[in-house]
């Protein structure tokens, strides 16, 4: 089944600095999502990006899908010690297929 | 409050004991679905359901089995656990009209000895 990969696999940076997170996946799509999820807890959906889009925003976050590349970035701004956590890309197949998530980023915000 | 909710959080249990981790919902949702997330793994799919009598295998379906019999409901039953199956589990639902966000439940860690 068709897998996103994230990359890097894990990510330290100082607060204030901004992270960038890629998400790289190997079939055509229908959307592409990014979730985050706190240590031992349950995802967080954050953003929706679908194939026919190329950015999208939502606060401090914004994200980017190049379906040439089979490739999407996130980008969190201003990072906050709050932001450490582990990121997920999804992706789903066009109709009513599964999503399939990738392996994660492990995100740290030093304060 | 829109949630899901998973029952047992936390369960330890021995080899060959049958065991049901409960999954519900509350937004009226047609698809759910099973993950195990296991260090280093990521979260592989186990079982989804499209809709109520309407199931079907995901990544890791073997030594489990599912049922939905309600549109709220979706347990995931371990016939014959063994310590393979030591992982935290995660239900989710989505709705197909709002693009397969997923909504996902707090977790179940469960310990197989």
């Amino acid at each position: 089944s068709q897998q996103g990969e994230e990359d890097p696999q894990a990510l330290s940076i100082q607060e204030g600095e901004n992270a960038t997170m890629n998400c790289s996946y190997k079939t055509s799509i229908n959307n592409l999502q990014w979730y985050r999820q706190n240590s031992g807890r349950g995802l967080v959906h954050l953003i929706l990006i679908r194939s026919n889009e190329r950015e999208k925003h939502s606060g401090r976050l914004r994200v980017t899908l190049d379906t040439s590349k089979k490739s999407s970035s996130l980008l969190i701004t201003a990072s906050r010690a709050a932001d450490t956590a582990s990121y997920f890309c999804a992706t789903t197949n066009s109709g009513n297929t599964p999503l399939v998530f990738g392996k994660g980023t492990r995100l740290s915000v030093i304060a | 409050e829109a949630q899901v909710t998973q029952n047992p959080r936390y369960l330890i249990t021995v080899t060959g004991k049958k065991l049901t981790v409960t999954c519900s919902q509350n937004m009226n949702h047609e698809y759910m679905s099973w993950y195990r997330q296991d260090p280093g793994l990521g979260l592989r799919q186990i079982y989804y359901s499209m809709n109520v009598e309407v199931t079907d295998k995901g990544d890791v379906p073997e030594g489990y089995k599912v049922s939905r019999k309600e549109k709220r409901n979706f347990p995931l039953i371990l016939e014959s656990p063994s310590p393979n199956q030591t992982s935290l589990y995660f239900c989710a639902s989505s709705s197909f009209q709002g693009g397969y966000e997923q909504y996902f439940g707090p977790g179940t860690r469960l310990t197989v000895t």
